[in-house]
C-alpha cells in the first residue's frame, strides 16, 4: 500500500508569511501526528489528530495550527514565519487503537530566511 | 512518558552484529518499548517494538531485560545502509483513546564501517 505522503517536499518562505503543509496519511490510517525536527531540538510532537479532532497537541505557540479531514487528510500551518521554524516537518499515520507502530513520511523541508 | 538514556554514537563493523543499548529505568508496567531509526533526512522508520518478552522480525532483535529498566536492539549483520540513528522510545499501551505521542530523545548515531 502507498505509504504518507507529505507534500511539498521542499519550501522556502519570508519571515512574516505564513505556509501551510499536508499530509496524506496511508490509506485506512485515522491518526495524522506532526514533528518539527531541528538540529537544535531533535524531533518534537506537534499535534494528533484522530477523526478531525486535536487529540494531542505539544508545546508549541497558537502559530502552529493544524486540521483532519474527513478523509483523514491533514494540513498544517505556521502563521507569521519565524527564522526559528525553519524546519523538517514530518507527518506520521497509525490505526490509532491498536498498538501499532507510526508510519512517517519523508517529510516538508521549511527554510524560512 | 518514561525517560530513555542512550550512548550518544557506536560504530559497527560490516557484516557484524550491532547492539545499541537504551535504558528506561523508569518505565512503567504499561509501557512499551519501541525503537526506530532515521537515515539522513528521511522520515523515521519503526523497526521493532515489545513489552516485556523478546522479540525478532525481520529486520531486528530486541532484548528487553527481565526487570524491563533497560533493553538492546540488536542488528544481526550490519550493513553499510544501516548507517543511522536509531530511538528508543517508551509509549503507553496504546487503547482506543491512547495516547499515539513519541516522545524521541537524542538518540544513538550508528554508523557501520566497511
Amino acid at each position: 500500500k502507498a505509504g504518507v505522503t507529505q507534500t511539498p517536499r521542499y519550501l522556502i518562505k519570508t519571515r512574516g508569511q505564513q505556509v501551510t503543509l499536508s499530509c496524506s496519511p496511508i490509506s485506512g490510517h485515522r491518526s495524522v501526528s506532526w514533528y518539527q525536527q531541528t538540529p537544535g531540538q531533535g524531533l518534537q510532537f506537534l499535534f494528533e489528530y484522530f477523526s478531525e479532532t486535536q487529540r494531542n497537541k505539544g508545546n508549541f505557540p497558537g502559530r502552529f495550527s493544524g486540521r483532519q479531514f474527513s478523509n483523514s487528510r491533514s494540513e498544517m500551518n505556521v502563521s507569521t514565519l519565524e527564522l526559528g521554524d525553519s524546519a523538517l516537518y514530518l507527518c506520521a499515520s497509525s490505526s490509532r487503537g491498536r498498538g501499532e507502530e507510526a508510519f512517517f513520511g519523508q517529510g516538508t523541508r521549511l527554510t524560512v530566511v | 512518558d518514561a525517560k530513555t538514556t542512550q550512548p550518544p554514537s557506536m560504530d559497527c563493523a560490516e557484516g557484524r552484529a550491532a547492539n545499541l543499548p537504551c535504558n528506561h529505568s523508569t518505565i512503567s508496567g504499561n509501557e512499551y518499548v519501541y525503537w526506530y531509526r532515521q537515515i539522513h533526512s528521511q522520515g523515521p522508520q519503526y523497526i521493532i517494538h515489545g513489552l516485556k518478552n523478546n522479540e525478532t522480525n525481520e529486520m531486528a532483535s530486541l532484548i528487553i531485560t527481565e526487570d524491563r529498566k533497560s533493553s538492546t536492539l540488536i542488528l544481526p549483520h550490519a550493513t553499510l545502509r544501516d548507517t543511522a540513528v536509531y530511538y528508543c522510545i517508551v509509549r503507553p499501551v496504546i487503547s482506543n483513546f491512547g495516547n499515539e505521542k513519541l516522545t524521541f530523545g537524542t538518540g544513538t548515531r550508528l554508523t557501520i564501517i566497511p
